[in-house]
């Protein structure tokens, strides 16, 4: 059972670059998150999807897009990459209803923007 | 004030103490809480939920002070093995549904 799996597992931008995290989930679950994660700050929110079709902003959605493809499939861009967002980024999927389950993450993509 | 705040630590303790974490949340509809771990920058994963009766899962006990707006983990008969980051989530109420994270509490374990 995969669960939530997430690519690339590391990339290395120059500033000005774009690229697409892709992440996919096989669990059936109508909500999904991007977090990015920092030395001292903890997970913070970047954009999730609620449901399939809706996407929204969270603490963090500045220099970046994100993509609801399916119910499966959410996708972040990084449209001109700068070193600030150089982070490791998790992706996380819950059932979605109702806010009491439990979230599932993937294993994380380390980005670093020189 | 964050929404949701952790000591980060570290807490350095010796095999078999007993240790306590708190968290507090500052957004009264808060519904639901949980610990979450995390291991050198692996991805995090349930530790366990947290009921507003208290709940107990081994070594672990969780509880909730609504009145106070925290969370407490307790584990007992530390382990090696419990060296980790400890993380709380809360989770609003009122339709959004939107985890947040604190930014963690580091527990180190030695012999």
């Amino acid at each position: 059972n995969a669960g939530v799996t997430q690519t690339p597992k590391f990339q290395v931008l120059k500033t000005g670059q774009s690229m697409t995290l892709q992440c996919a989930q096989d669990m059936n679950h109508n909500s999904m998150y991007w977090y990015r994660q920092d030395p001292g700050m903890g997970l913070r929110l970047i954009y999730y999807s609620a449901s399939e079709g809706t996407t929204d902003k969270g603490e963090v959605p500045n220099g970046y897009n994100v993509s609801r493809l399916n119910k499966r499939e959410f996708s972040l861009r990084l449209e001109s990459a700068a070193p600030s967002q150089t982070s490791v980024y998790f992706c996380a999927s819950s059932l979605g209803d109702g806010g009491r389950e439990k979230l599932f993450f993937g294993s994380g993509t380390q980005l670093s923007v020189l | 004030r964050k929404e949701v705040e952790q000591d980060p630590g570290p807490f350095n303790v010796p095999e078999g103490a007993t240790v306590a974490f708190n968290c507090t949340y500052s957004n009264s509809a808060s519904q639901s809480f949980f610990w979450y771990r995390q291991d050198c920058r692996k991805e995090p994963k349930l530790l366990m939920s947290v009921y507003s009766s208290g709940n107990e899962d081994g070594r672990f006990t969780a509880q909730l002070n609504r009145a106070s707006q925290y969370i407490s983990l307790l584990i007992r008969d530390s382990k090696l093995s419990d060296s980790a980051t400890y993380l709380c989530v809360v989770i609003r109420g009122g339709g959004s549904y939107i985890p947040t994270f604190g930014r963690g509490t580091s527990l180190i374990v030695h012999p």
